[in-house]
């Protein structure tokens, strides 16, 4: 079936680290993978994503890499500050070039150490 | 990316009356918007998918005559939880969809507590 999961709730890490969050999907189909970053008592935040023909895309600070292989997607952090913690998803959306739905995972709790 | 706002952004109410949630795309026209419900500790949960002009599109399991969606406008759909109950209490979060990528902007959510 669709499903989106990620390998760990939980993910503690000390201020100023590298934070490496991960997600495994099972539809092959996905051809396109959202991260969003969510803080408490808030609507989930864009943070950046990456279409099927890409295997890394880089932004602000933030990196995401994609396996189709083992269909693996991960959230790569660096220098991780206090103002990161939050949960964090993957999304994946199995349609391209118009407005789809997104599957979305169960969430990784970052934590960051001051 | 996209503004959404959501209002109000939460709502206390007794049981067996009904709310209404508005999302509002701020700075574009939005011919598509999902509504979302989020659990404590629990990952977004698609309910269902708002058309412009149309009827929404529920998601298995949601009931169509308990949550009403209206999508009227390109800027606003509304979500009206029916006949409340202490078990609807729950986080409910919109966003919107652009044309030109498979992206969603979300609103900062509503949380409903019923009593």
């Amino acid at each position: 079936g669709e499903s989106v999961g990620l390998h760990l709730p939980t993910l503690s890490v000390q201020e100023g680290d590298n934070s490496i969050i991960n997600c495994a999907y099972s539809n092959s189909a996905s051809d396109y993978f959202i991260w969003y970053k969510q803080e408490s008592g808030k609507g989930p935040q864009f943070i950046i994503d990456i279409r099927s023909n890409m295997d890394k895309r880089q932004g602000q600070r933030v990196t995401v890499l994609l396996n189709k292989t083992v269909k693996h997607l991960s959230l790569q952090i660096a220098a991780t500050q206090p103002g990161d913690s939050a949960v964090y998803f993957c999304a994946e959306s199995p349609l391209s070039g118009n407005t789809g739905k997104l599957i979305f995972g169960q969430g990784t709790t970052l934590q960051v150490k001051p | 990316g996209a503004v959404v706002s959501q209002h109000p952004s939460w709502v206390i109410c007794k049981s067996g009356t009904s709310v209404k949630i508005e999302c509002r795309s701020l700075d574009f026209q939005a011919t598509t918007m999902f509504w979302y419900r989020q659990f404590p500790k629990q990952s977004l949960m698609l309910m269902a998918t708002s058309n412009e002009g149309s009827k929404a599109t529920y998601e298995q399991g949601v009931e169509k005559d308990k949550f009403l969606i209206n999508h009227a406008s390109l800027t606003l759909s509304t979500l009206t939880v029916t006949s409340a109950h202490p078990e609807d209490s729950s986080f409910y979060i919109c966003s919107v969809g652009t044309v030109s990528t498979d992206t969603q902007y979300f609103g900062p959510g509503t949380r409903l507590t019923v009593l």
